[in-house]
């Protein structure tokens, strides 16, 4: 198994620009997660997927889509990038039925908006 | 709503040493998970252990082992045996049991490994 893979693994935007960061999943885990990690913070919530088809909002989703129309992929999608994006954005995955809730982290994405 | 405090920015250790990381949380649940996560220089979120609310027997994981004193919210990790790899931040989190996606993170603590 790959396990939770992120592509890609560096970006520079310039204001305004759009751009998808790609998560995808191998474990047919069923809930699909993304966190941004900002400098002397720890990782902050940003939307949530508990299947095909259905999302949420976490703790900080202003400025970003996102769609989940496979089990496998869940992309995150920022339309119109601005400075305070910059971020090292984590996908994240568990099965529903698993110990501890425990999730798994793929290896990140450093994005910076210039 | 859940916070996870972590209030020693940094620590630095002799190898060999012994190193305890504090961690305190609030919540108003009863059942929850809590966990450490190391992340090295590579960035890579890493499961280092991991404790159900219910059980008050402390984890442990080879040389590492949590202090879980549910009454106080507190869950501190001691890092024996210390090692030059051990040197990363290390994240506190914590998680509802009732399926709640959201993994509540404390801001870190930079543990590095002198040799």
């Amino acid at each position: 198994n790959a396990g939770v893979t992120q592509t890609p693994k560096f970006q520079v935007l310039k204001t305004g620009q759009s751009m998808t960061l790609q998560c995808a999943q191998d474990m047919n885990h069923e809930y699909m997660s993304w966190y941004r990690q900002d400098p002397g913070m720890g990782l902050r919530l940003i939307h949530y997927s508990v299947g095909a088809g259905i999302t949420d909002q976490g703790e900080v989703p202003n400025g970003y889509n996102v769609s989940r129309s496979t089990t496998e992929d869940f992309p995150l999608r920022l339309l119109s990038a601005a400075p305070s994006q910059t971020s090292v954005y984590f996908c994240a995955s568990r099965r529903r039925q698993s110990s501890y809730n425990e999730q798994f982290f793929g290896p990140g994405t450093r994005l910076t908006v210039l | 709503a859940q916070t996870v405090t972590q209030s020693q920015p940094e620590m630095s250790v002799q190898e060999a040493e012994t190193v305890t990381l504090s961690c305190t949380y609030d919540t108003s649940e009863n059942n929850y998970y809590l966990f450490w996560y190391k992340q090295p220089p590579s960035r890579q979120m890493i499961l280092v252990i991991r404790q159900e609310a219910y059980k008050q027997q402390n984890a442990t994981e080879n040389r590492f082992s949590v202090n879980f004193q549910k009454a106080a919210k507190s869950f501190s990790l001691k890092i024996s045996d210390s090692q030059l790899g051990d040197t990363a931040m290390y994240f506190c989190a914590f998680t509802s049991q009732g399926g709640s996606e959201k993994l509540v993170f404390g801001k870190g603590m930079k543990l590095t490994v002198n040799p």
